[in-house]
């Protein structure tokens, strides 16, 4: 069965832009969630999205938002990009309703200049 | 509010020796906890988890004990192998969505 993928991997914007990134979870799950991994900061929680729904939300400002699909693939959007979120993006997915073990995505490194 | 905390940024054991990783946390509504491995430029990889109405759970050489009270948790790998050298994530469960620490860089030497 194949893993959670991400795209892309690798990403360099500017300041003011606007980036999308995209997640697949593993065939049949239906729970998928965003973290923003930062030095020293661990795993931050962004949001979560069950069955098209966002069921959770992290302390994070609107610029950030994501959205999931019927096949439970999932975006995530940031907007006005700010240098402070360069970061490494995981994406993690799970099977049922109650989230157990997650299994995660290889990331996307976003570098804002 | 950091409410999964792990206080040891690095740890370096010797091979062959035990390694141990800990966590405390602040919220008494967590009821379930997991341990990530991670290298780099990978996503972490799930090692293993334990349900609050127990005290340990062990698989094959990481063993993951809790203490409620104490809001205590912690992985212990025996024997430490040179592949075991990665950051190890604490995470616990609570609404629906897991909470993880800082990490700690476990290395392994020779």
């Amino acid at each position: 069965k194949a893993g959670v993928t991400q795209t892309p991997r690798y990403l360099i914007k500017t300041r003011g832009q606007q980036v999308t990134l995209s997640c697949s979870p593993i065939s049949g799950h239906r729970s998928v969630s965003w973290y923003q991994q930062t030095p020293g900061q661990g795993l931050q929680f962004l949001f979560e999205y069950f069955s098209e729904t966002q069921r959770n939300k992290g302390n994070f400002p609107g610029r950030f938002s994501g959205r999931q699909f019927s096949n439970s693939r999932s975006e995530m959007n940031v907007s006005t990009l700010e240098l402070g979120d360069s970061a490494l993006y995981l994406c993690a997915s799970s099977l049922g309703q109650d989230i157990y073990e997650q299994y995660f995505g290889p990331g996307t490194r976003l570098t804002v200049t | 509010d950091q409410q999964v905390k792990q206080n040891s940024p690095s740890l370096s054991v010797q091979e062959g020796r035990i390694s141990i990783l800990n966590c405390d946390y602040t919220n008494s509504m967590f009821d379930y906890f997991l341990w990530y491995k991670k290298y780099p430029a990978e996503g972490p990889t799930f090692l293993i988890s334990i349900s609050s109405i127990k005290d340990k759970n062990e698989d094959g050489r990481f063993t993951v004990f809790l203490n409620k009270s104490a809001k205590h948790l912690s992985l212990h790998i025996v024997p430490s192998q040179p592949g075991d050298s990665a950051v190890y994530f604490c995470a616990a469960r609570g609404a629906q969505k897991l909470v993880f620490g800082q990490g700690t860089r476990l290395t392994i030497n020779p």
